[in-house]
């Protein structure tokens, strides 16, 4: 299995630009979380789905940041416009139902640079 | 720009002592605890886990105990090795949520 799968890698946009992050859960799988990760603030979760449909986006931001998930093998997160506090490392992390376990599986993340 | 980021405790032993990793979590309403290790440039690993009908629980060179009363969670890692050296998040679950929250984390750095 590749694991979960994040594009791109790394992002450097002006201020102002639309960015948008991509995520490949593992297949099977029926949860996906979009997080953030800054030094200021740690491991925060943004959003999450099960089964295509959003349940939890208490954690986004402000509008400028919105997510989907069209099918289940893909997700995205969009900043529209992006601003430079938006710098952070970006991971999706998707799980499956499964009474005896709430593990979550991680990608490598995308680390945004907003100049 | 940001001008204070969150300070992160920092454990530092010597390879092949033992290492204890303390997290306090702050839901009484928690449930389910993970354990998770993140190596520099990469994404959270699981660990190990525990659920809250459990005081403790053993992996391979990990133990993780659990005490409900004072809210507090700890990781040990036994003969501890180079590799072991990451950032160690601890993160607690409400049953029916799905939803985990994440500790600051410790940073444990080994040295020869």
């Amino acid at each position: 299995d590749a694991g979960v799968i994040q594009s791109p890698r790394h992002e450097v946009t002006e201020m102002g630009q639309e960015v948008t992050l991509r995520c490949k859960p593992i297949s099977g799988h029926d949860y996906l979380f979009w997080y953030r990760q800054t030094m200021m603030r740690g491991l925060e979760l943004l959003i999450y789905f099960n089964n295509n449909v959003p349940i939890d986006d208490s954690g986004m931001p402000e509008d400028r940041f919105s997510a989907k998930m069209p099918n289940a093998s893909f997700s995205t997160l969009k900043i529209q416009p992006s601003e430079p506090r938006d710098s952070a490392v970006y991971f999706c992390a998707s799980s499956f139902d499964d009474a005896g376990s709430y593990e979550q599986y991680f990608g490598p993340g995308t680390r945004l640079t907003v100049t | 720009g940001e001008s204070v980021g969150l300070h992160l405790p920092t454990l530092s032993v010597q390879e092949g002592d033992n290492s204890i990793i303390n997290c306090a979590y702050s839901n009484s309403a928690s449930d389910y605890f993970i354990w998770y290790k993140q190596e520099s440039g990469k994404g959270p690993q699981f660990i190990i886990d525990i659920r809250s009908n459990m005081d403790k629980r053993q992996g391979q060179r990990v133990t993780v105990l659990l005490n409900k009363t004072v809210k507090h969670l700890s990781l040990q890692i036994a003969a501890t090795q180079p590799g072991d050296s990451a950032v160690y998040f601890c993160a607690e679950g409400v049953n029916n949520t799905d939803k985990l929250i994440f500790g600051t984390g410790t940073r444990l750095q080994v040295f020869p």
